[in-house]
């Protein structure tokens, strides 16, 4: 059982770039999320996704977009990379948080922007 | 406005116990979340209250006061093992999660 498999484990990217970070999970989980952790600070939601073919803006969205065509699948998008999103990312889902479900966290994503 | 405090880092000795406390304020409140991450990891799922009073699980217990929008994780019998960050969660009326910056733990011989 794979849980929630998030690529790439690192990236480099040039200022103005475009990358794209993919999660998949095996869970059927109708919750995903997208964070960003930076040094000395929480997790800060970037965007996040209901269900199936809806997203949602969380905290920190702008220059980011993400798609979730398919259940399992939650795509986060750089058009255009900027130094202020060197960050390590975070894919989690979950079932309906209406218990206080836990999050299931992939291994995360190194990413440098030079 | 949303927040979670909790202090920024502490320090233990291995074989102790420590407590790591934390206030939220949240707009409404479905639960409260202990989440433990190691240096490089992501965060790995501790512990859920949603009524006061202390849930033991093992060598870690975590408390709740909803009057005082106070909890606190209480760990026994540290190991070296247990050097961590340690992430207190808010659930808040429209379920969305409020974190916290996350306690470090160093635990010393």
């Amino acid at each position: 059982n794979a849980g929630v498999t998030q690529t790439p484990k690192f990236r480099v990217l040039k200022t103005g770039q475009s990358m794209t970070l993919l999660c998949a999970q095996d869970m059927n989980h109708e919750y995903m999320y997208w964070y960003r952790q930076d040094p000395g600070m929480g997790l800060r939601l970037i965007h996040y996704s209901v269900g199936e073919g809806t997203t949602a803006k969380g905290e920190v969205p702008d220059g980011y977009n993400v798609s979730r065509l398919k259940k399992q699948n939650f795509l986060l998008g750089l058009e255009s990379a900027a130094p202020s999103q060197t960050s390590v990312y975070f894919c989690a889902s979950s079932p309906l948080p209406d218990r206080g479900e836990k999050l299931f966290f992939g291994s995360g994503t190194q990413l440098s922007v030079l | 406005g949303q927040n979670i405090d909790q202090p920024t880092e502490m320090t233990a000795t291995e074989g102790a116990i420590v407590q790591i406390n934390c206030t939220y304020q949240t707009s409404g409140f479905n639960g409260l979340f202990w989440y433990q991450q190691h240096a490089g990891e992501a965060p790995t799922f501790l512990s859920y209250n949603v009524l006061d009073g202390l849930e033991e699980k093992g060598r870690f217990s975590s408390f709740l006061s909803r009057s005082k929008g106070y909890s606190y994780l209480l760990l026994k019998e540290l190991q070296m093992k247990d050097s961590a960050s340690y992430l207190c969660v808010g659930l808040d009326s429209n379920y969305q999660l409020i974190w916290g910056a996350g306690t470090k733990l160093i635990i010393k011989p």
